[in-house]
């Protein structure tokens, strides 16, 4: 079964702190992603990467930076986290079909950040 | 810039009834994907239509996409209590990465018992 896991449900940081938020996916897939959601904004893609070690901005990549040293990681950091960064985040995975479009993304369970 | 759309933004209805939520798009895509959110989760993958397709069903779920106007539709047939969620489209854009989606704001359904 697949499965993408997130290392925190709920998060509470200061701001100026450094945040390290985790993404482990267990499918073998090439594709991952960092969004964050808030309301009345639906889904915003942060950061997304095809490959190890290669990562491509989203449409919000201030304020973030992303990492992927293995396959089946993939984390956000927030270099020194602010109130505005206080969302519900979302990682996302997928298989890439070489192009053709139409993968199916697989998400964790979000992580609630606080910013205080 | 959104390039999803949903309407309405919410939607109640009594169990038993058909929920229909709509989604717009700007630009020529190569699929639309539908997702569902129940409140605080992840997002999860309800069905997939391509642009050559018009209609497609899945279960209860029944999705129709009209290329021309730039819409497609999520009908969910004999509601239950269980369906109240978020409902989301998504695109992957003809200009953009296959692998790379947009999302819209989402339909929060909400059915009564």
């Amino acid at each position: 079964d697949v499965k993408v896991t997130q290392s925190s449900r709920y998060l509470v940081k200061r701001t100026g702190e450094k945040v390290f938020l985790e993404c482990v996916q267990d499918m073998d897939h090439e594709n991952m992603f960092w969004y964050r959601q808030d309301p009345g904004l639906g889904l915003r893609l942060i950061y997304f990467s095809y490959d190890v070690k290669m990562k491509e901005k989203g449409d919000i990549p201030e304020g973030y930076s992303v990492s992927r040293e293995k396959k089946e990681r993939f984390s956000l950091i927030l270099e020194s986290a602010s109130t505005n960064q206080t969302s519900m985040y979302l990682c996302a995975s997928s298989l890439s079909l070489a192009g053709l479009g139409g993968e199916t993304q697989y998400f964790g369970p979000g992580t609630r950040l606080l910013v205080l | 810039s959104q390039q999803g759309e949903e309407d309405p933004q919410a939607l109640s209805i009594q169990e038993g009834e058909n929920a229909t939520m709509n989604c717009s798009y700007k630009t020529s895509i190569n699929n639309l994907q539908w997702y569902r959110q129940n409140s605080g989760r992840g997002l999860v993958h309800l069905i997939l239509i391509r642009s050559n397709e018009r209609e497609k069903h899945s279960g209860r779920l029944r999705v129709t996409l009209d290329t021309s106007k730039k819409s497609s539709s999520l009908l969910i047939t004999a509601s239950r209590a269980a369906d109240t969620a978020s409902y989301f489209c998504a695109t992957d854009g003809r200009e953009t990465s296959g692998s790379r989606l947009t999302f819209g704001e989402g339909t929060q359904l909400t059915v009564n018992p």
